[in-house]
């Protein structure tokens, strides 16, 4: 079957640290991922999405790799800061290429 | 201002209750989602639409109902057949194969 596998327990960092979370995939042959924030009791909020025909992408402090071999995507926040304290989401396309599968998601809390 | 939303943000339901939960967007977006999300878990796909007057089911399907008559609008029915429907519930709304748009959520319980 398939399945998103995030790592379940909570990243704790300190300000300025870059953060790594890691978001590996089984049976999937998947178009894209994309990488989600959310915030308790709040609806997610897209953070970036990257293509299989795609190693990197950047927007500001944020970097997502994919590598479709090891069927695994990392996204790292640089410099990070207390409000980019949250639960981070990656998702990959469907089968049927019309709706998002998502991980559980992983806790990341930045400390000053 | 454009977006997505979500009414009410929380539902009581009574025992073999039928209750419907809205979703309206100003995006122009073709395609709307359904997502349930339980504490501590990931979303997990209900319905979702591509197209007005058409919808197919996600994983978790069994006990909910969908229409879809009008491109602005996704209400979701949680329906008696639903044992467990407690739970925060997600819609979204898309340009097909692109970024999700969420609504701000709908917290049902059961009384």
């Amino acid at each position: 079957s398939q399945k998103i596998e995030q790592n379940s327990e909570a990243l704790n960092i300190q300000e300025g640290k870059t953060a790594t979370l890691t978001c590996n995939y089984t049976n999937y042959s998947p178009a894209y991922l994309q990488w989600y924030r959310q915030d308790p009791g709040r609806g997610p909020v897209f953070l970036l999405l990257i293509r299989e025909n795609e190693k990197e992408k950047r927007k500001e402090r944020l970097k997502v790799t994919f590598d479709t071999t090891l069927k695994q995507s990392l996204f790292h926040i640089t410099a990070s800061q207390p409000a980019d304290s949250a639960t981070y989401l990656c998702a990959l396309d469907t089968d049927s290429g019309y709706a998002l599968n998502f991980g559980k998601g992983t806790s990341l809390l930045v400390t000053p | 201002d454009g977006g997505i939303t979500q009414s009410p943000k929380y539902l009581f339901r009574k025992e073999g209750q039928n209750v419907t939960l809205s979703c309206e967007q100003n995006l122009n977006h073709d395609a709307m989602y359904w997502y349930r999300q339980d504490p501590g878990q990931g979303l997990r796909l209900i319905y979702y639409s591509q197209i007005v007057n058409d919808f197919q089911k996600g994983d978790i399907a069994e006990g909910y109902s969908v229409s879809r008559e009008k491109k602005e609008s996704f209400p979701l029915t949680v329906t008696s057949a639903q044992k467990n429907p407690t739970a925060f519930y997600l819609c979204a709304s898309s340009i097909v194969n692109e970024k999700l748009f969420f609504g701000s959520g709908t917290q049902l319980s059961v009384l």
